[in-house]
C-alpha cells in the first residue's frame, strides 16, 4: 500500500537555527498539507499546498515558515529561525482523487 | 470562532463491547467530517468520513453518525478489540478539502 514518509524521524536544533523537514507524498497525488501536534494537543493545520503553490495557510503559518515542492516527489517545509516553542511534531498528509488523507509518521522537532 | 470538541477526553470498554465516541462542532457551515485514528508515535489514520448530506456512513466495523441538528458527530466501533486501542480526533472542514479543524481527541482503551 502506498504510503507517506518523511524524514527525519527526530529533529533537535538551537533556537534561532533554520530547518528542513522533508516529506514524500503518495506520487499520484496532487494536494500536500503540513499540520503540526504541539505534545499533548490536538493537530494543528500550517498549510496547504496545490499546483506547486500555497492554497491555504493558517495564522501559524507566519513569514518564518515556507514551503516548497523542488522536484517531483518531495515537499518541503522550513522553519527559517526556530523557536522554543516550534517543537512539536509534524505532519505531512497528501491527498489524491478521493477526499482521504493519508497521513506520514511526522517530524519530531525539538528545539533547545 | 468556530471550533471542534470531545465530550470526553478518555474512553475505557471491554473487549468485544461497542464503542461511542463523541464529537460536537460549532461551525453550521462545515459539510464534511473525518475521523481519524492515532496510534502512539504514529500519524494519524483515516478511518471514515461523511459528507453533510448524508446522516450515517457504514465502514468495516466502524459507523459515523453525524446530527446537523445539534451539531455532533460520533463514531462507533462495533466489537472493540484491542487493536483499536488509540486516540481519536474527529475533523471538520467546510473548503473543499483544505483548512481541516481537529477535536483535541478522545483517548480509547480497551481493557482484556
Amino acid at each position: 500500500e502506498p504510503e507517506v514518509t518523511q524524514t527525519p524521524s527526530h529533529q533537535v536544533t538551537q533556537m534561532g537555527q533554520e530547518v528542513i523537514l522533508r516529506c514524500v507524498p503518495i506520487s499520484n497525488h496532487l494536494y500536500f498539507y503540513w499540520y503540526r501536534q504541539i505534545l499533548g494537543q490536538k493537530v494543528e493545520f500550517l498549510v496547504s499546498f496545490y499546483n506547486n503553490e500555497i492554497s491555504e495557510k493558517s495564522e501559524i503559518f507566519d513569514d518564518q515558515f515556507s514551503v516548497e515542492r523542488p522536484d517531483g516527489s518531495n515537499f518541503t517545509l522550513k522553519i527559517r529561525s526556530t523557536k522554543l516553542e516550534d517543537s512539536a511534531m509534524y505532519f505531512c498528509a497528501s491527498v489524491g482523487s478521493s477526499d482521504e488523507q493519508y497521513f506520514g509518521p511526522g517530524t519530531r522537532l525539538t528545539v533547545t | 470562532g468556530e471550533s471542534v470538541g470531545l465530550h470526553l477526553p478518555t474512553l475505557s470498554v471491554q473487549e468485544g463491547d461497542n464503542s461511542i465516541i463523541n464529537c460536537a462542532y460549532s461551525n453550521s457551515a462545515s459539510d464534511y467530517f473525518i475521523w481519524y485514528k492515532q496510534e502512539s508515535g504514529k500519524g494519524p489514520q483515516f478511518i471514515i468520513d461523511i459528507r453533510s448530506n448524508m446522516d450515517k456512513r457504514q465502514g468495516q466495523r466502524v459507523t459515523v453518525l453525524l446530527n446537523k441538528t445539534v451539531k455532533h458527530l460520533s463514531l462507533q466501533i462495533a466489537a472493540t478489540q484491542p487493536g483499536d486501542s488509540a486516540v481519536y480526533f474527529c475533523a471538520e472542514n467546510n473548503n473543499y478539502g483544505q483548512n481541516f479543524v481537529f477535536g483535541p481527541g478522545t483517548r480509547l482503551s480497551v481493557l482484556p
